[in-house]
């Protein structure tokens, strides 16, 4: 089944503890992107990568970090998390740049 | 910058009716547009995804139209039933086709 998946789905952390949350697709696609949502400021893009080795920043990058070192892969880290990374995550693939978009289940995440 | 609109900001229709879901874009210069649908705690599922160059598209009782030049995407769905109430959402690719802007949705529900 062709899919996007992400791990963890739920994560609580305290400030300043690095977290990677990971996302993995199965389509061989070649784009991947990092969204997140929150209440009254709808969905941001954080990093997108167009292959391998090759990322760039969204509108809301500060704070993150990502790598796309197999196509598959395009894990989100986070090394110093504060309160205001407190979101819900997608990940996102497209086969190519302005393609249809397949989404990932989402990361809840909370900063205490 | 890009900044997308979507009207209205919330919607109840009876069973049965057909409805109109308005979307509008600042930057006309545009590669691609894509709707989606939100379910409460889910992630986004593809809708549709018109082509820059294509005035519409159509899935099932779905119907997208594209005015690019006019900023204006609707979305048409017809005879609703209540398993279409979800969040609907639409955002659009930049020129370059790796930016991709978010409208703030539209929350349908369809009562039985």
């Amino acid at each position: 089944e062709a899919q996007v998946t992400q791990n963890p789905r739920y994560l609580i952390t305290v400030t300043g503890k690095k977290l990677t949350v990971t996302c993995s697709q199965n389509m061989n696609h070649e784009y991947m992107s990092w969204y997140r949502q929150d209440p009254g400021l709808g969905l941001r893009q954080i990093y997108y990568s167009m292959n391998v080795e090759v990322t760039d920043k969204g509108d809301v990058p500060e704070g993150y970090k990502v790598s796309r070192k197999e196509k598959r892969n395009f894990p989100l880290i986070l090394e110093s998390p504060s309160p205001n990374q407190t979101s819900l995550y997608f990940c996102a693939s497209s086969s190519a740049g302005g393609g249809e978009q397949y989404f990932g289940p989402g990361t809840r995440l909370t900063v205490t | 910058k890009q900044e997308v609109t979507q009207i209205p900001a919330a919607l109840s229709v009876p069973e049965g009716e057909n409805l109109v879901l308005n979307c509008s874009f600042t930057d006309s210069a545009i590669y691609n547009l894509q709707w989606f649908r939100q379910d409460p705690g889910k992630g986004l599922t593809s809708l549709l995804l018109i082509q820059s160059s294509q005035r519409e598209q159509t899935s099932g009782r779905l119907n997208a139209s594209l005015d690019k030049s006019s900023g204006r995407s609707t979305l048409y769905i017809a005879a609703s039933q209540p398993g279409d109430s979800a969040t609907y959402l639409c955002a659009v690719y930049n020129n370059a086709g790796n930016m991709l802007t978010f409208g703030g949705g539209t929350r349908l529900m369809v009562k039985p």
